[in-house]
């Protein structure tokens, strides 16, 4: 597609409810984030991916949270047991290394309640 | 650890006038990035500024950035209306994670009449 694409746009799950958000980067980017934004702040850095690869996990919030990306195309963004504190905007970006400008999808709203 | 500081965190402008983003950050970088975000939006890219002395301008708006000092500015000239949102400055990390990008809190201007 022609810009970052993300779902779904907004989930709202129950507490203890395990979540999958998906991440589809603009065709050919090898390097791809995830960040998180809650209410008001700003962005949190989760996880990096350069191809399948991921240098640094270390932005993951705790070991709910993982992220994998297959075929360095769609990553998949996985929250397992939600807590009300998960609830935020989770955004990715896409960037065609070496290349400068780095894209960012719409974002998934996500609520636990 | 790469910090990045962006002041003021709340700026009101009256149209017309003039007024600058501060943007600081504490290790090597030679890549920095403006971004604008609307309530309820994602994140549109304005500037990619790639070296020292790099200056660009679009619009209203002008940034620059000096590698030496880890200092970028964002210039907003004659305000308008329009450019009321939050603006976020990022920096790209070349650290443990080898490529991902740290934020700033932004910066929420409101220009009013």
């Amino acid at each position: 597609g022609a810009g970052v694409s993300q779902s779904p746009s907004n989930k709202v799950t129950e507490k203890g409810k395990d979540v999958e958000l998906r991440c589809d980067p603009i065709s050919g980017h090898t390097a791809l984030y995830w960040y998180r934004q809650s209410l008001g702040q700003g962005l949190e850095f989760l996880i990096y991916f350069q191809g399948n690869s991921a240098p640094d996990k270390s932005g993951l919030p705790s070991d709910r949270f993982s992220a994998e990306r297959t075929g360095g195309s769609v990553s998949t963004l996985t929250i397992q047991r939600t807590q009300q504190e998960d609830s935020a905007v989770y955004l990715c970006a896409s960037r065609n290394t070496p290349g400068n400008t780095i894209y960012f999808g719409e974002g998934s709203w996500l609520t636990v309640v | 650890e790469l910090k990045v500081e962006q002041n003021p965190l709340f700026l009101s402008m009256q149209e017309g006038k003039n007024y600058t983003i501060y943007c600081n950050y504490s290790t090597t970088s030679d890549r920095l990035y403006w971004y604008r975000q609307d309530p309820g939006k994602s994140l549109e890219s304005l500037f990619v500024l790639l070296s020292n002395g790099a200056v660009k301008q679009e619009g209203r708006l002008m940034a620059s950035l000096d590698t030496k000092a880890r200092l970028s500015t964002l210039h907003i000239t004659a305000a308008v209306h329009d450019l009321s949102a939050t603006y976020f400055c990022a920096v790209l990390n070349y650290g443990g994670s080898q490529g991902n990008l740290i934020f700033g809190k932004g910066t929420k201007l409101s220009v009013k009449p």
